[in-house]
């Protein structure tokens, strides 16, 4: 089944403990990105990557740090996490970018920091 | 001023009616757009695109855009409990916030 996957779904953490999501696809797509949703502001794009080793900022990317060393995986680093990063995060894999291809969304990770 | 605003809702309607879900877009060279469904503890899923000025559809949903307002809607006829989601407009990666509508039977 083709999907994007996310761990951990949920996560309870505590100011400046590092953390990584991981996010992996499983249908060869060159392009990966993460975002934050938040209510009111809607999905919000932190980093994204256009293949291996190419990665690139997007709207919000203070405090996180993404790396592409595989093309299936593209883990999204906290390194010291704070109350403001609280948010539902998504992954997605897109195989012709997001300017005219279906992006393929993990089902979420809700991370509270206290 | 955002690149992609959107009705925030939320809308209520009864089985059976059209809903008109609505977007405006800041940037003139966009023509290419799409919606995107999310149901609630899931990850959007993208319902259908619609590229440039005019009309497409999909079976009871419609999409259009309107180049000269910079207008971007989308349709849905017969509207069912199952469409009960909140519906993201979007382009490229620029979402809007999202309209949650709630289809009762």
């Amino acid at each position: 089944e083709a999907q994007v996957t996310q761990n951990p779904r949920y996560l309870i953490t505590v100011t400046g403990k590092k953390l990584t999501v991981t996010c992996s696809q499983n249908m060869n797509h060159e392009y990966m990105s993460w975002y934050r949703q938040d209510p009111g502001l809607g999905l919000r794009q932190i980093y994204y990557s256009m293949n291996v080793e190419v990665t690139d900022k997007g709207d919000v990317p203070e405090g996180y740090k993404v790396s592409r060393k595989e093309k299936r995986n593209f883990p999204l680093i906290l390194e010291s996490p704070s109350p403001n990063q609280t948010s539902l995060y998504f992954c997605a894999s897109s195989s012709a970018g997001p300017v005219f291809g279906e992006q393929f969304f993990g089902p979420g990770t809700r991370l509270t920091v206290l | 001023q955002k690149e992609v605003e959107q009705d925030p809702g939320p809308l209520s309607v009864p089985e059976g009616a059209i809903v008109s879900l609505n977007c405006t877009y800041s940037n003139s060279a966009f023509q290419y757009f799409m919606w995107y469904r999310q149901y609630s503890r899931k990850g959007p899923e993208l319902l259908m695109y619609t590229y440039s000025s005019g009309n497409k559809e999909d079976g009871r949903f419609t999409a259009q855009v309107d180049k000269s307002s910079k207008y971007i809607s989308l349709f849905i006829r017969d509207s069912q409990p199952s469409d009960s989601a909140t519906y993201l407009c979007t382009y490229q990666f620029y979402f809007g916030t999202g309209t949650s509508l709630t289809v009762i039977p």
